[in-house]
């Protein structure tokens, strides 16, 4: 078990550019979430998806925002035309079914200049 | 609105006393729980999990309680240790039918000195 995967690590850009994150989940865990956390808060969901399709979207997952599981395994997260607003940890935490414990990555943390 | 909240944002306690964090949530359909501890510049690391038909769950030297009559959930550290220092987090699930989406409170600093 190698356990929930995220890259980069760190991300510093300029105000306006795009970004993309990657997540590779626990292999045989069908649902993938994706959470962002800000300084002293706890995380807040974003999305997630059984298999690979998306069946939540937050409110806070603006249209700036879009998140994408093509086979069913990694996940990737976009944000285009990044604003201060964005700097935040992106966490991806994946599980095998519902009501089953969900475990994190270290995630991406998102600098924006 | 949904929310789960922290008593205490921050616990001191001495090496090898036991710890006691508390978490009260909003919710009355939650039916799962989790506890989560998360180390600077890391992910949140499960520690222990407890579902609605139960009222006490025990793992390594940590205990869960739940008290559904008043939403109260406690997170029991036995014999404190250094490398327990780090931001604990409960969070909640509401179902049936959700989509397991987590809820997280804010957090509560444990901070174990030598």
């Amino acid at each position: 078990d190698t356990g929930v995967s995220q890259d980069p690590r760190h991300k510093i850009t300029k105000r306006g550019q795009n970004v993309t994150f990657r997540c590779d989940p626990i292999s045989e865990h069908n649902r993938l979430y994706w959470y962002r956390q800000t300084l002293g808060q706890g995380p807040e969901f974003l999305t997630y998806f059984q298999n690979e399709a998306q069946l939540e979207k937050s409110r806070l997952l603006s249209d700036r925002f879009s998140a994408e599981r093509p086979k069913g395994s990694f996940s990737t997260l976009e944000i285009q035309r990044t604003e201060q607003g964005d700097s935040a940890m992106y966490l991806c935490a994946s599980s095998w079914g519902f009501n089953q414990p969900q475990h994190f990555g270290d995630g991406t943390r998102l600098s924006i200049l | 609105g949904e929310s789960v909240g922290l008593h205490l944002p921050t616990l001191s306690v001495q090496e090898g006393d036991n710890s006691i964090i508390n978490c009260a949530y909003s919710n009355s359909a939650s039916d799962y729980f989790i506890w989560y501890k998360q180390e600077s510049g890391k992910g949140p690391q499960f520690i222990i999990d407890i579902r609605s038909n139960m009222d006490k769950r025990q793992g390594q030297r940590v205990t869960v309680l739940l008290n559904k009559t008043v939403k109260h959930l406690s997170l029991q550290i036995a014999a404190t240790q250094p490398g327990d220092s780090a931001v604990y987090f409960c969070a909640e699930m509401v179902g049936p039918g959700n989509t397991g989406k987590l809820i997280f409170g804010q957090g509560t600093t444990l901070q174990v000195k030598p």
